[in-house]
């Protein structure tokens, strides 16, 4: 079983509508909890970044973590075609060096 | 400002042949990672850097891999006599702090092609 188990998809939502994306985890270990964004053939793009359990939002963007169901969710408002990316949650815990990355999902937003 | 710089951006090599990747982290970041991207195989870490430390070498997939950070910026992933299991993307990342409290940010990475 992998440390962190993320649904790959593809994902397939019209424009405007809120997409939810979701990852658990099994370290209970884990403390800060990231959300990337890649679109093709390109890097990683940090999207939001939380430490800890609670919610954080930014514009579009809210990043939930439930420490104690090991699960965290990405909420995406008001999806534009510039979403379509595939989204990759990654954790570590305080000491670590190394991300924990999910495999990755890929959404279509649909004009 | 700039953000993390990996070239080539793109390399096809034979297999046998040894190939240096560069990445050319944000300024003033001490700590530096390489991962490697592949299909089926996601994300994962290979080597990370932080100042003057030894560094961390726990997720090289065998003695072929090496890397070095002179000078404690630019950093060269050398993979000797490449095989094709060695094709994927190779990411670099760069964080301002050793640990998780300082998110990591990534370049767009070299896709390897090992023919």
């Amino acid at each position: 079983q992998k440390e962190v188990e993320q649904d790959p998809g593809p994902l397939s939502v019209p424009e405007g509508a809120i997409v939810s994306l979701n990852c658990t985890y099994s370290n209970s270990a884990f403390q800060y909890f990231m959300w990337y964004r890649q679109y093709s053939r390109k890097g990683p793009e940090l999207l939001m970044y939380t430490y800890s359990s609670g919610n954080k939002e930014d514009g579009r963007f809210t990043a939930q973590v439930d420490k104690s169901s090991k699960y965290i969710s990405l909420f995406i408002r008001d999806s534009q075609p510039s979403d379509s990316a595939t989204y990759l949650c990654a954790m570590c815990w305080g000491s670590a060096r190394q991300l924990t990355f999910g495999s990755g999902t890929q959404l279509t937003v649909l004009p | 400002g700039a953000g993390v710089s990996q070239s080539p951006s793109n390399k096809v090599t034979e297999k046998g042949k040894d190939v240096e990747l560069r990445c050319d982290p944000i300024s003033g970041h001490t700590a530096l990672y390489w991962y490697r991207q592949s299909l089926g195989q996601g994300l994962e870490f290979l080597i990370y850097f932080q100042g003057n430390s030894a560094p961390d070498k726990s997720g090289l997939p065998s003695d072929r891999f090496s890397a070095e950070r002179t000078g404690g910026s630019v950093s060269t992933l050398t993979i000797q006599r490449t095989q094709q299991e060695d094709s994927a993307v190779y990411l670099c990342a760069s964080s301002s702090a050793a640990s998780g409290n300082q998110p990591q940010h990534f370049g767009d990475g070299t896709r390897l092609s090992i023919l």
